[in-house]
């Protein structure tokens, strides 16, 4: 039962336009999402994170969106490095202040091209 | 702030081998847990400690698994009798209460 599900293994973008990941959850109990970015051999490294009581947040070029009625989170990137490539996992969990264990999706690789 | 350190980073083994895996936290984080990572999936939830609580289990830490963190502060995982299917990057992260979890850099095993 994939309660995460990341329906893109791959994407492809130029340098400098926009990114959009997508991530689709199933358990309405959700109530914390997080998404990581992912180098070769190294731990997942934090994005950006959101609260189910808001559907945006940003940070520098990160912007996550929330729709709860779609069961859809999105992570868009702009603009755009090089850098960016690597494999991004949306992640979320149930009552997060209590210990907060994450549901992963299985990942989107994003290649960024100059 | 050192971050979460692993170690080995990487382990080969034989199968039927025991292989145990450390994890130190974030200093001051009273939270840590365990996942694993196969390829081409996102990593999977094992377990996790509050202090030196072991709260909760994933049904996939079978009984040949067994976490500790004895004093609250660092951790070990370890894999009895080893199979190819335990083949996998272990991760480890570390948070303090509703704040964001931080992950360590892992532990690749090879079971051969």
């Amino acid at each position: 039962d994939q309660q995460v599900k990341q329906n893109s293994p791959s994407l492809s973008v130029q340098e400098g336009r926009i990114s959009i990941l997508n991530c689709d959850y199933t358990n309405s109990m959700f109530d914390y999402f997080l998404w990581y970015k992912k180098y070769p051999a190294e731990g997942p490294t934090f994005l950006i994170s959101i609260s189910s009581i808001k559907d945006k947040n940003e940070d520098g070029r990160f912007t996550v969106f929330l729709n709860k009625s779609a069961k859809h989170l999105s992570l868009h990137i702009v603009p755009s490095q090089p850098g960016d490539s690597a494999v991004y996992f949306c992640a979320a969990s149930v009552d997060y202040n209590q210990g907060g264990k994450l549901i992963f999706g299985q990942g989107t690789e994003l290649s960024v091209k100059p | 702030d050192t971050g979460v350190s692993q170690d080995p980073r990487h382990k080969i083994t034989k199968r039927g081998q025991n292989v145990t895996f450390r994890c130190d936290p974030i200093s001051e984080h009273n939270r840590l847990y365990w996942y694993r990572q196969t390829l081409g999936q996102g990593p999977e939830f094992l377990t996790y400690f509050q202090n030196e609580a072991q709260l909760e289990k994933s049904r996939l830490l079978s009984d040949r698994f067994s976490a500790e963190r004895p004093k609250g502060s660092f951790s070990t995982l370890e894999i009895q009798r080893t199979e190819q299917g335990d083949s996998a990057m272990y991760l480890c992260a570390s948070d303090r209460d509703g704040e964001t979890q931080y992950f360590g850099p892992g532990t690749r095993l090879l079971v051969l």
